[in-house]
């Protein structure tokens, strides 16, 4: 079965750096959704990219999506304490509207 | 605009006992999921509800977890009876009817511990 793959697996930066998460499928799809999870807490969306976009963007975050190697990345930019969290790739398959998640990343951004 | 909303945010029961969860979706949402994060695996997708009707349940894991969605707002997951594998986090997520935003928001989740 279909299954995203995040790397790293966990990520330590500075403040003010940029981070970048990679994730891995491997059936075709419909969109692929990014989405954080801070410590203990829910898992909020951050970004949707559909199959036939290749690169997004949202104020701090770039999503780009090749789906020829298909794989996708996320960039946060000038990262700040309060991106810390774990990070977690879905991608919603071409027949179903189950989203596969990924293991995640962890991100810690140091002050 | 309300979020999902799940409800308890937190069990502890014994193996053998039955739990219930609850979920309402965000208002107006058709598309009503179910997810679980049993202890370091993935977030794994359980069923899809379309308004009332199971559209896909083929993630439960077997015959003691029931769910339903009865007039096509809220929905509950029960699990009868417990086993201690069933512990993790209960997610519930919701989106929209097919061909608008296919987002899936989530709720925050019920965090379960079968003792």
């Amino acid at each position: 079965s279909q299954q995203g793959e995040e790397d790293p697996q966990a990520l330590s930066i500075q403040e003010g750096e940029n981070a970048t998460m990679n994730c891995s499928y491997k059936t075709s799809i419909n969109n692929l959704q990014w989405y954080r999870q801070n410590s203990g807490r829910g898992l909020v969306h951050l970004i949707l990219i559909r199959s036939n976009e290749r690169e997004k963007h949202s104020g701090r975050l770039r999503v780009t999506l090749d789906t020829s190697k298909k794989s996708s990345s996320l960039l946060i930019t000038a990262s700040r304490a309060a991106d810390t969290a774990s990070y977690f790739c879905a991608t919603d398959p071409e027949y179903g509207n189950k989203l596969v998640f990924g293991a995640g990343t962890i991100l810690r951004v140091k002050s | 605009e309300a979020g999902v909303t799940q409800f308890p945010s937190h069990s502890v029961i014994e193996k053998g006992q039955t739990v219930t969860l609850r979920c309402d979706p965000i208002s107006g949402h058709d598309n009503l999921y179910w997810y679980r994060r049993v202890m370091g695996k993935e977030i794994k997708f359980l069923l899809h509800f379309v308004k009332e009707s199971k559209q896909d349940e083929s993630g439960m894991p077997n015959n003691r977890f029931l769910a339903e969605r009865t007039g096509g707002t809220y929905s509950t997951l029960k699990v009868q009876p417990a086993e201690l594998e069933d512990s993790g986090v209960y997610f519930c997520a919701s989106s929209q009817i097919a061909g608008m935003d296919e987002t899936q928001y989530f709720g925050p989740g019920t965090r379960l511990l079968v003792l």
